[in-house]
């Protein structure tokens, strides 16, 4: 079993839908929580991180934490064609070596 | 721009050649790491350095490869006798360690490379 399981979609979604991305962890450790965003043959761009179960809001992003259930998600509210990319979840015990799920791919179509 | 730069953006190479890339991270961050990663899997961690200090190495990281940060700053990572399971997009990121936390997780664009 992997340490962090992500579906790794395809997702496809009109604009101005909401999108609702997930991943599983199973090391009760991991105590930092963060969704990347990649394009394309492009590094991954920090979006959102916390350390705490609960909810962050920054903007059209929400991530939520739940560290009784191992699960955390990110919500995107208005979705954008320019949204269109992999997002992928990582998780750290010391937010030094990060540990990332498989990523989801997301389409937003006009 | 003050992000993390990674040189060369593409390397094409052939089955047995050795190969270095060169990552310059962010001024101001003392913590670098090296990640790689292969078409449809996120990033996976290889070893990570704290200034010049190589703290952690991951079973991934086999004696083919080495890395090294001589001066706390810029960083290489060189593959010895490539095979073709290397090819890969080599990612490195940088960090701020202070007081105890870690700030600006930040990642380079990569290194492609083609074996």
């Amino acid at each position: 079993q992997k340490e962090v399981e992500q579906d790794p979609g395809p997702l496809s979604v009109p604009e101005g839908a909401i999108v609702s991305l997930n991943c599983t962890y199973s090391n009760s450790a991991f105590q930092y929580f963060m969704w990347y965003r990649q394009y394309s043959r492009k590094g991954p761009e920090l979006l959102m991180y916390t350390y705490s179960s609960g909810n962050k809001e920054d903007g059209r992003f929400t991530a939520q934490v739940d560290k009784s259930s191992k699960y955390i998600s990110l919500f995107i509210r208005d979705s954008q064609p320019s949204d269109s990319a992999t997002y992928l979840c990582a998780i750290t015990t010391s937010y030094g070596k990060l540990t990332f799920g498989q990523g989801t791919i997301l389409t937003v179509h006009p | 721009d003050t992000g993390v730069s990674q040189d060369p953006r593409h390397k094409i190479t052939k089955r047995g050649q050795n190969v270095t890339f060169r990552c310059d991270p962010i001024s101001e961050h003392n913590r670098l790491y090296w990640y790689r990663q292969t078409l449809g899997q996120g990033p996976e961690f290889l070893t990570y350095f704290q200034n010049e200090a190589q703290l952690e190495k991951s079973r991934l990281l086999s004696d083919r490869f080495s890395a090294e940060r001589p001066k706390g700053s810029f960083s290489t990572l060189e593959i010895q006798r490539t095979e073709q399971g290397d090819s890969a997009m080599y990612l490195c990121a940088s960090s701020l360690l202070w007081r105890g936390q870690v700030y600006g997780y930040t990642f380079g664009s990569g290194t492609r490379l083609t074996v």
